[in-house]
């Protein structure tokens, strides 16, 4: 089945710092979602991407879709101690009925204030 | 306009008991999906509703089942529970209006312990 490897696993940076973060398949997506999740929380949806290429903003982060329709990018930029909690990136490949994420494993974020 | 509720947030089973658990996606959704959340294996797609009907369905046994009901709302079951059934399981509401829009909005989860 499909497989995402989503890098790196956690991090720990100073409060100020840019983070960045990313997520590669083995098969082509159509979409590629980036989510945060608090503890003990369900996922909150930060970016969605529809386009190979596409780069969108949410504040101080920005996601990007790779050109390879494989891949996609995450960036916080002046990290704050509320960015900390687990980062996931999910791709969908919607054709012939198809609607299920495959997330990747999550980038655990903490901030050293 | 209201989030994805899930009832109950907390549940406390024994081996070969099942369970029902509740979703009640947001407003104008229609599809509803189900994952199973475990330290070990991440997030993992169980299935998803779509007008009453299952589109998909993830690689989980049997005993792993579900519905949705003419207003959206979705159950899902579990038979003959095991100890590795213990996990955080979530329910995801989608529009699925256009075929490249594939948001998906999460609950809170319910937290599954089977002892």
């Amino acid at each position: 089945g499909q497989q995402l490897n989503q890098s790196p696993q956690s991090m720990f940076i100073q409060e100020g710092e840019d983070v960045s973060m990313n997520c590669t398949s083995s098969s082509i997506f159509n979409t590629w979602l980036w989510y945060k999740q608090d503890p003990g929380e369900g996922p909150v949806l930060l970016i969605a991407l529809y386009k190979a290429g596409e780069l969108t903003s949410n504040g101080r982060l920005t996601a990007q879709f790779g050109i390879t329709r494989k891949d996609s990018f995450l960036n916080i930029s002046a990290s704050i101690p509320s960015d900390v909690g687990i980062y996931f990136c999910a791709g969908a490949y919607s054709g012939a009925g198809s609607y299920q994420l495959t997330f990747g494993k999550g980038t655990k974020l903490s901030v050293i204030p | 306009k209201a989030g994805v509720t899930q009832t109950p947030r907390y549940l406390i089973k024994t081996r070969g008991q099942q369970v029902t658990l509740s979703c009640s996606p947001i407003s104008g959704h229609r599809s509803v999906s189900w994952y199973q959340q475990t330290p070990g294996q991440g997030l993992q797609f169980l299935f998803e509703y779509f007008s009453e009907t299952q589109r998909n369905k993830g690689n989980f046994p049997g005993r792993f089942s579900g519905r949705q009901f003419s207003n959206s709302r979705s159950e899902m079951n579990v038979s003959t529970l095991e100890l590795g059934d213990s996990a955080l399981y979530l329910c995801a509401s989608a529009v699925r209006g256009r075929a490249s829009r594939n948001e998906q909005f999460f609950g809170p989860g319910t937290r599954l312990t089977v002892l």
